[in-house]
């Protein structure tokens, strides 16, 4: 079955204090591993998907990695409009739906 | 990204009636749709897949009864919650994959605030 653990469950950081989320995952087999942003009441925002081990994908300020176990994004000088819940999931092969972990809430203090 | 709307964004009702919410893709045509349940300060549960013309798929211990699903056409799928209870009270969010098939990113929707009093 596949799984999704993501770490911390939250995390304060002051605004400008980089840090990263973790995602870790098992899966049979991977066709791409997903991070969405979730503001609070809203449906879950795309951000990046990742295929394969040693992929890296960047938007702004947030930057994906992923390896064959686990997936980081890393947030680097985040201002308070990045606080949010962010969310990994996995889709693995010959599968439609994607399989979410619990999501880790970030709020930036300014 | 592609853009999925959900409506309504919040409803209200009475113990023992239906309600509708519709999730339609506004930009692409999608063949299948997901249909998610969030609980507060918890994470997506997937409650079922929507087939555009076929039945649609439930996960386990979902009941298909209590949670009538149509996808009548590329961009339109409903969710109806029949004789609602307040344990049904939760926030429901649609997808839809823009690629047929296996691959793609999928968007979601707006959500939907369901409170059953």
């Amino acid at each position: 079955e596949d799984q999704v653990t993501q770490s911390p469950e939250a995390l304060r950081l002051q605004e400008g204090e980089s840090s990263s989320l973790n995602c870790s995952y098992t899966v049979s087999g991977l066709r791409g591993l997903f991070w969405y942003r979730q503001d609070p009441g809203k449906g879950p925002e795309f951000l990046f998907t990742l295929y394969s081990a040693g992929e890296e994908k960047e938007k702004e300020r947030l930057k994906a990695t992923l390896t064959k176990k686990e997936s980081f994004l890393h947030i680097t000088a985040p201002k308070p409009e990045d606080s949010a819940t962010y969310l990994c999931a996995v889709q693995s092969k010959g599968a439609q739906k994607l399989v979410f972990g619990q999501g880790t809430r970030l709020t930036i203090n300014p | 990204g592609a853009v999925v709307s959900q409506h309504p964004s919040r409803v209200i009702c009475k113990s023992g009636t239906s309600v509708k919410i519709e999730c339609r893709s506004l930009d692409f045509q999608a063949t299948t749709m997901f249909w998610y349940r969030q609980f507060p300060k918890q994470s997506l549960m997937l409650m079922a897949t929507s087939n555009e013309g076929s039945k649609a798929t439930y996960e386990q211990g979902v009941e298909k009864d209590k949670f009538l699903i149509n996808h009548a056409s590329l961009t339109l799928s409903t969710l109806t919650v029949t004789s609602a209870h307040p344990e049904d009270s939760s926030f429901y969010i649609c997808s839809a994959r823009v690629l047929a098939g296996h691959t793609g990113e999928l968007f979601f929707g707006e959500g939907s605030r369901l409170t059953v009093l």
